[in-house]
C-alpha cells in the first residue's frame, strides 16, 4: 500500500516569511495530492490540490509542487500571516483510498 | 445535504458502554471514510466504504469497532465496550469516489470522551 511521510512535524516562522512543508509517497500509482488545513478544534479543509500531470499549482499565497520522479510534493506558503497557523496534512490518492501524512503544526509568530 | 453531517457532536460515555456515531455524507458522494484523531495527533484511518463494494476495514483497531453503511448514504460507526483509550474525535469524510478527484469533505466530527 501507499506510505506518505511528512516533514517537519512542527514549524515556526516569523510573520511575512515563507513556510515549506514536504511530503514523500511510495506508490507510483498515486495521481492526486491534496493538502488540508486544520485549525484548532475544527475539521480539516482542502486548501489546494495537484494532479500528477501537473508540476506546480498556485493559488494566491499558497503553491504546491510535485516531482513524480522523486515521488515528493511540497506545500509553499509565502508572506505568512498569523491566521496561517494550523496543522497541515498532505495526502496521496490513486483515485480510491486517501493516505495522509502525519501532519505539520505551523505557527506563525507575529 | 450541503456538507458532511455528523452526530452527535459530543458524546460522553461510561467505560464499558456501547456508542454509535452517525455520518451523513454529501449527496452523490459514493465514498465514505472514518478517521480517528486523538488530541494533537494525526488522522488515523479506520474504514472506507466505496459504493456497493466490500468495505476496507483494515484500519479498525479491534473487534470492538464496527461500521455499516446503507447504500451510498448514512454510515454508523459502533464502538462496543468503550475504553478510555477510545477517547478521541471521530471524523467522517466523503468524496465523489473511485477515480474521482476533488479531495475529501470532512464532517465536524464527534468528540467522544470515555470516563
Amino acid at each position: 500500500g501507499e506510505n506518505v511521510e511528512q516533514h517537519p512535524s512542527t514549524l515556526s516562522v516569523q510573520e511575512g516569511d515563507s513556510a515549506v512543508i514536504k511530503c514523500t509517497y511510495s506508490d507510483s500509482a498515486s495521481n492526486y495530492f491534496p493538502w488540508y488545513k486544520q485549525e484548532l478544534g475544527k475539521r480539516p479543509q482542502l486548501i489546494i490540490d495537484i494532479r500528477s500531470n501537473v508540476g506546480e499549482k498556485k493559488d494566491q499565497r499558497i503553491a504546491v509542487t510535485l516531482n513524480k520522479t522523486a515521488k515528493h510534493f511540497s506545500l509553499h506558503i509565502t508572506e505568512t500571516q498569523p491566521e496561517d497557523s494550523a496543522v497541515y496534512f498532505c495526502a496521496a490518492s490513486n483515485g480510491n483510498q486517501f493516505y495522509f501524512g502525519t501532519g505539520t503544526s505551523l505557527t506563525v509568530i507575529p | 445535504g450541503a456538507g458532511v453531517s455528523q452526530s452527535p457532536s459530543n458524546k460522553v460515555t461510561e467505560k464499558g458502554k456501547d456508542v454509535e456515531l452517525r455520518c451523513d455524507p454529501i449527496s452523490g458522494h459514493t465514498a465514505l471514510y472514518w478517521y480517528r484523531q486523538r488530541l494533537g495527533q494525526g488522522l488515523e484511518f479506520l474504514i472506507y466504504f466505496q459504493g456497493n463494494s466490500a468495505p476496507d476495514k483494515s484500519g479498525l483497531p479491534s473487534d470492538r469497532f464496527s461500521a455499516e453503511r446503507t447504500g451510498e448514504s448514512v454510515s454508523t460507526l459502533t464502538i462496543q465496550r468503550t475504553q478510555q483509550e477510545d477517547s478521541a474525535v471521530y471524523l467522517c469524510a466523503s468524496s465523489r469516489g473511485q477515480g474521482a478527484f476533488g479531495g475529501y469533505t470532512f464532517g465536524s466530527g464527534t468528540r467522544l470522551t470515555v470516563v
